[in-house]
């Protein structure tokens, strides 16, 4: 069991509403990654959290933003949501940034009718 | 910025046999390539993983190979079992975040 948690476990939302995802690090982990893993897909690159800054953006849009908390928890929220952002939502904690490991949480799977 | 090559996207051996998985990579930079497994509607484990400074490694029937100067590393699983049927991906990163390779399907045949 690696200890990171994500909520929800799934969830249905309509074209242009907004939604927020959360993650749960792993005691100890200071550091936050988010990925969007579409069907049949490896998982890409969101951005990071470092310490409640963000620490890198790979090339996703705006309305995809974040936060993270004094605990390291962190929040993904996406506006205006779009059919293409139906995916499986995966957070990943680690030590620390740069080349350490990564642990992922199960993914919170949205839909976007 | 980097891109991470895998292949094949699918693989079928039968049990007992080996299973090879290859990936390349664009960025010299890079230094960390770690392999996940990723069951149905599970989350990606990390199986192994290695860094620049070595050029292979193993945990019982998995292994990993690197060759920085091919620019490329790949996973070896011996004695393969029904339970190792997943998919598998191979990441890279250095002055980047981790970019994935798009998955292998590796299908164990009993």
């Amino acid at each position: 069991e690696t200890g990171v948690t994500q909520s929800p476990t799934h969830l249905i939302k309509t074209r242009g509403q907004q939604v927020t995802l959360r993650c749960s690090s792993q005691s100890g982990h200071n550091t936050v990654s988010w990925y969007q893993q579409a069907l049949g897909q490896g998982p890409q690159f969101i951005f990071q959290y470092y310490r409640e800054e963000e620490n890198g953006r790979g090339n996703f849009p705006p309305r995809f933003s974040g936060l993270q908390f004094p605990n390291y928890s962190s929040e993904l929220n996406v506006n205006a949501l779009e059919l293409d952002d139906s995916a499986l939502y995966l957070c990943a904690s680690s030590l620390a940034r740069g080349q350490e490991t990564q642990y992922f949480g199960p993914g919170t799977r949205l839909l976007v009718l | 910025g980097e891109n991470v090559e895998q292949h094949p996207s699918t693989l079928s051996v039968q049990e007992g046999d080996s299973a090879v998985i290859k990936c390349t990579y664009s960025d010299s930079a890079s230094n960390y390539f770690p392999w996940y497994k990723q069951e149905l509607g599970k989350r990606p484990q990390l199986i192994i993983d290695i860094r620049s400074n070595v050029g292979e490694k193993k945990d019982q029937r998995i292994a990993v190979t690197l060759n920085k100067t091919a620019k490329h590393f790949s996973l070896h699983i011996t004695e393969t079992q029904p339970e190792d049927s997943a998919v598998y991906f191979c990441a890279a990163s250095g002055n980047t975040p981790l970019v994935f390779g798009k998955g292998t399907r590796l299908s164990v045949i009993a």
